[in-house]
């Protein structure tokens, strides 16, 4: 198996811009999270989903952030406007189902810079 | 909210040597610990679980201890090796919405 896929791999825009980040979790695989990670904050839980569906988005930063999985296989996370303090590495992660027993499987990450 | 706490600072260990890395939370007791090694440029990577009514897990080089009594975890790596120097992340679930949380790591270096 390939793993989770993520791209891109690197990320540069200007504020303002429209920023999209793409995720493929493991096939099989019935959750996939999506992380931030900073020096500051360590790896923060963005969203979550079960089965395609979101379950918790409590932290989604602003309404500026915004996340989709139309299938099992595919998962966006949309960052628009984007401005410099959205700089940090972002992570997908998928597990076989969602439950607190489950490990996870990460990504390499998206490392985004917003000058 | 949970609050997890790890050191902060950098640890440095001899080859050959035991390092241990602490892994504290505050509020609920979760049901499940785990830890994740983390190289630079690269996703975490897991490597261990323990329940809550597990004192101790093994695997390999590596010793894992849940003290929910003082909220802790210790994770252990024996006869170390530059090889396993990373930063180790430990990561509490609860079981509700709220996912794994994970603390900020701990970077270990183990020097030749």
């Amino acid at each position: 198996d390939a793993g989770v896929i993520q791209s891109p791999r690197h990320e540069v825009t200007e504020m303002g811009q429209e920023v999209t980040l793409r995720c493929k979790p493991i096939s099989g695989h019935n959750s996939l999270f999506w992380y931030r990670q900073t020096m500051m904050r360590g790896l923060e839980l963005l969203i979550y989903f079960n089965n395609n569906v979101p379950i918790d988005d409590s932290g989604m930063p602003e309404d500026r952030f915004s996340a989709k999985m139309p299938n099992a296989s595919f998962s966006t996370l949309k960052i628009q406007p984007s401005e410099p303090r959205d700089s940090a590495v972002y992570f997908c992660a998928s597990s076989l189902v969602r439950a607190p027993s489950e490990k996870l499987f990460f990504g390499s990450g998206t490392q985004l810079s917003v000058l | 909210s949970q609050k997890i706490e790890q050191n902060s600072e950098a640890l440095n260990i001899q080859e050959g040597k035991t390092a241990t890395l602490t892994c504290n939370y505050t509020n609920y007791s979760p049901a499940y610990l785990q830890w994740y090694r983390q190289d630079p440029g690269r996703g975490p990577v897991f490597l261990l679980l323990i329940r809550e009514n597990e004192k101790e897990k093994r695997k390999e080089r590596l010793k894992v201890t849940f003290d929910t009594t003082l909220k802790q975890s210790l994770f252990h790596i024996t006869a170390s090796q530059p090889a396993d120097s990373a930063t180790y992340l430990c990561a509490l679930d609860r079981g509700g919405a709220d996912g794994l949380t994970f603390g900020k790591g701990t970077h270990l270096i183990i020097q030749p």
